[in-house]
């Protein structure tokens, strides 16, 4: 079985201010690929980013950055500086190589709130 | 741009009454998906098509069918809307077995 946890289910910040989103995943196999994807106001799911399992390597994208850690099964994504139009909600996802392999397993969500 | 659009993109219906979702895509993917997303659920996979007329269930299929004649187009029927269909539902597909890029989304109310 697989499963993700959003632990946070809103998270207000000022803007400006960094702030963290937390994403912990269980997984049977060892091959899989892990996601983040937007939802701002307007409904629509934005796709940001997709890992690896057999790479930990962290990545940035600008304000954005992710930080995977396959020893505590976590993969956290963190805003730098964060604006009103990060304002969302912000999913992550697993879904595994092998087998049922068209499944992908969404976390419940973390909603962010940016104030000015 | 994944160049995915669905149809209607509104729908409000009454309890009992069949409702045909469309999903169309322009760049002939081979994986198409339907979600519905509903508050303290996250979104979950309703059935999903490797193909055409290759389909099969996803988590929640109870009380929903799809077809899919052709490449581009996935539908998802509802035969008899219940309440409890009342949601948002997402199509996505994906170039192979990775990244699912999604539709921008069809709401559903069932009186």
């Amino acid at each position: 079985a697989q499963k993700v946890t959003q632990a946070q289910t809103e998270i207000s910040v000022v803007e400006k201010e960094d702030v963290t989103l937390d994403c912990v995943y269980e997984t049977r196999d060892t091959t899989y690929y892990l996601f983040w994807y937007k939802q701002p106001p307007s409904g629509e799911l934005v796709f940001l980013i997709r890992r690896n399992s057999f790479d930990e390597q962290n990545e940035i994208s600008g304000r954005y950055s992710w930080n995977f850690q396959k020893s505590t099964s976590s993969f956290n994504f963190t805003i730098t500086a964060s604006q009103v139009v990060d304002s969302a909600v912000y999913f992550c996802a697993l879904k595994n190589s092998g087998g049922s392999n068209y499944k992908l397993t969404f976390g419940k969500g973390t909603l962010l709130t940016v104030n000015p | 741009d994944a160049g995915i659009t669905q149809s209607p993109r509104h729908k409000v219906t009454e309890t009992g009454t069949p409702v045909t979702l469309r999903c169309h895509q322009t760049e002939n993917h081979r994986y198409m998906y339907w979600y519905r997303q509903d508050p303290g659920h996250g979104l979950r996979l309703i059935h999903y098509s490797y193909g055409v007329k290759d389909t099969d269930k996803g988590e929640v299929s109870d009380g929903y069918s799809v077809s899919r004649s052709k490449t581009e187009d996935f539908l998802l029927t509802l035969e008899s809307a219940t309440s409890s269909q009342t949601s948002v539902y997402f199509c996505a597909i994906s170039t192979g077995l990775e990244t699912q890029y999604f539709g921008p989304g069809t709401r559903l109310l069932v009186l």
